[in-house]
């Protein structure tokens, strides 16, 4: 498949659950990013990561944890949620360019619901 | 930090008629503003992005126009066809390499028949 791809599309968790939310990129990209999309709100940052580094933290709560094992995958693991959490969880990926922004290209989602 | 306002929330224009959907960004630092379009449970997709050392990008019926003195940018789709119905979102970078995007809040945008 190409392009980048996330798993899985849907989730239901509780609030005691541990789950991991999966991305993957066929771009070659270097960079790779995690955004929050609720209703009513602007697709909120949550976490960069650029040559396997985390290079911003958007003030997420700990229960997010971000894992960066290689330039082609992303994962978010996840524990403890609040029923607010519940959301659109968007990966996205670019190629990096010092001093240039560069286009970002974004994933399929995982709607997450926490009951 | 960036932060991005996006005007109309909600946008409706005659089909054939042009639509005009504005962001204005408040760091000066910022370089890169792309626009995306967001279907209905698709993702969101990239649709034309303009830097700061450029004035006016266009793309076929896309159009984005930058003033980097006023700190705002402007998507202008002409010849509006029911296929551009959708909600579109601006952003902006620093510029910093891996930038994340800072998102505005989207405009609905829907093409009457």
């Amino acid at each position: 498949e190409t392009g980048v791809t996330q798993t899985p599309r849907h989730l239901v968790m509780g609030m005691t659950n541990k789950k991991s939310l999966k991305c993957e990129q066929h771009l070659g990209h270097n960079a790779m990013y995690w955004y929050k999309q609720s209703a009513k709100k602007p697709l909120e940052l949550m976490f960069v990561y650029s040559l396997e580094e985390r290079v911003e933290n958007n003030s997420v709560p700990s229960r997010f944890s971000p894992e960066c094992p290689n330039s082609s995958h992303l994962f978010l693991h996840l524990h403890t949620l609040q029923p607010e959490d519940s959301a659109l969880y968007l990966c996205a990926s670019s190629q990096e360019s010092a001093g240039l922004g560069r286009a970002q290209y974004f994933g399929p989602g995982t709607r997450l619901t926490v009951l | 930090g960036e932060n991005v306002e996006q005007h109309p929330s909600t946008l409706s224009v005659q089909e054939g008629d042009s639509a005009v959907i504005k962001c204005t960004y408040s760091d000066s630092a910022s370089n890169y503003f792309p626009w995306y379009k967001q279907e209905l449970g698709k993702r969101p997709q990239l649709i034309i992005d303009i830097r700061s050392n450029v004035g006016e990008k266009k793309d076929q019926r896309i159009a984005v126009t930058l003033n980097k003195t006023a700190k705002h940018f402007s998507l202008h789709i002409t010849e509006t066809q029911p296929e551009d119905s959708a909600v579109y979102f601006c952003a902006a970078s620093g510029g910093g390499g891996a930038d994340g995007l800072t998102f505005g809040k989207g405009t609905h945008l829907i093409i009457q028949p």
